[in-house]
């Protein structure tokens, strides 16, 4: 991506098992942070963001990190269920009007 | 209610035709893109558009013109197709600069043979 990129193109994970998403971010100026989930055949659907001036957000059994000294994001997933499998991407705000997307990972969850 | 519902859904065309793809958003926002999406599911925004004028525009080929006659629309306009072209093209809205979140529509796959 140009700003973002992810650690791994693909996660399998087991059925119940926590998973979690690693993300690295390249523009020190970006300001705002969010995950998208996208399955097969739908747009990027929102999952939770979070704003350079905080370090976790947590939300309906995902979690975001947030960690600036490194430029690094995660998102983790509790309890994964099969529901969960589907591409995610990271995305950061560099500036106004344009998010800018790292690669996506592919989660697939083994029953 | 579709938030972000744009069409048509598939579009599968011969090259050198031009197309147009059509988006409208429901939710008050004032700020609409255009993201494609290649093969292997990178995403990359086209333009951004505020109060119908244009912000963003990422040295896409001028054969692609965005129109925007409203906050609530932004069409998409693509002379000469080519095979490079054929992607998955998705419109989304924000309000203001997005610092409260994007939502996307559902895309459109462009096939050109």
């Amino acid at each position: 991506g140009e700003n973002v990129g992810l650690h791994l193109p693909t996660l399998s994970v087991q059925e119940g098992d926590n998973s979690i998403i690693n993300c690295a971010y390249s523009n020190s100026a970006s300001d705002y942070f969010i995950w998208y989930k996208q399955e097969s055949g739908k747009g990027p659907q929102f999952i939770i963001d979070i704003r350079s001036n905080m370090d976790k957000r947590q939300g309906q059994r995902v979690t975001v990190l947030l960690n600036k000294t490194v430029k690094h994001l995660s998102l983790q997933i509790a309890a994964t269920q099969p529901g969960d499998s589907a591409v995610y991407f990271c995305a950061d705000r560099s500036n106004d009007y344009k998010l800018s997307f790292g690669a996506g990972t592919t989660v697939t969850v083994r029953a | 209610d579709t938030a972000v519902s744009q069409t048509p859904k598939y579009l599968v065309t011969q090259m050198g035709n031009d197309k147009s793809i059509k988006c409208e958003q429901n939710l008050g926002h004032d700020t609409m893109y255009w993201y494609k999406q290649d093969s292997k599911k990178f995403l990359k925004i086209m333009f951004s558009y505020n109060n119908k004028e244009l912000i963003i525009n990422e040295t896409v080929p001028n054969r692609f013109s965005p129109k925007s006659p409203d906050k609530a629309h932004l069409n998409l306009h693509i002379n000469s197709l080519e095979l490079g072209d054929s992607a998955v093209y998705f419109c989304a809205s924000s309000q203001g600069g997005g610092v409260t979140g994007y939502t996307f529509g559902s895309g459109t796959r462009l096939t050109v043979v």
